[in-house]
């Protein structure tokens, strides 16, 4: 069974001070790694996909990472805009083909 | 573009009474998918249709539990008997082109059974 777990489960940062959120997976297989965004109240938001070990993708204060075990989310100078549920999940070739979501790291960014 | 429309955005119901939520996906989508979002569990995939077909329901909880998709801009979640274990935020979500397109999720139903 395919299995996501992130931490940690919370993390407060002041403004401007970087850090990285960490997804460890467990799958038969990855077809896919996926971030999400969730903010209070609304629907998860897609922020990138990675395929295979040694990717990177980056949007804006956001890179992510991936290696066979791992991904991390890195946020580089967060600002307070940056608050928000960060969500993992992963897709398999193999059993059930939709996402399989870990239960998320709650980033709150003080000014 | 309008996004994934959810309706209704709450919804407060006793335990019993029968409960339809309401899904538009994104035009021109042909993927939608239905999850849970609770604190215990996290995100759940209830169902995913391709094509108006389903083809994943090993999600959906019981027989309590139904959903259809009659065209391609149109789905239901329907829930009968509601029960307070029910209780949840369920989110409609929709992708361009099957699993391995980017989900865009609606802002969800949040649903209270008492």
């Amino acid at each position: 069974e395919d299995q996501v777990t992130q931490s940690p489960e919370a993390l407060r940062l002041q403004e401007g001070e970087s850090s990285s959120l960490n997804c460890s997976y467990t799958v038969s297989g990855l077809r896919g790694l996926f971030w999400y965004r969730q903010d209070p109240g609304k629907g998860p938001e897609f922020l990138f996909t990675l395929y295979s070990a040694g990717e990177e993708k980056e949007k804006e204060r956001l890179k992510a990472t991936l290696t066979k075990k791992e991904s991390f989310l890195h946020i580089t100078a967060p600002k307070p805009e940056d608050s928000a549920t960060y969500l993992c999940a992963v897709r398999a070739y193999t059993g059930r083909r939709a996402l399989t979501f870990g239960s998320g790291t709650r980033l709150q960014v003080q000014p | 573009d309008a996004g994934v429309i959810q309706s209704p955005r709450h919804e407060v119901t006793e335990m019993g009474q029968e409960v339809t939520l309401r899904c538009k996906p994104i035009s021109g989508h042909n993927s939608l998918f239905w999850y849970r979002q609770t604190m215990m569990r996290g995100l759940e995939l209830l169902i995913y249709f391709n094509n108006n077909v389903p083809i994943d329901d090993s999600g959906m909880p019981e027989d309590r539990f139904s959903a259809k998709m009659p065209n391609a801009s149109f789905s239901t979640l329907k829930i009968q008997p509601s029960e307070p274990r029910d209780s949840a935020v369920y989110f409609c979500a929709s992708s361009l082109n099957g699993e391995d397109s980017p989900l865009h999720f609606g802002n969800g139903t949040r649903l209270t059974v008492t």
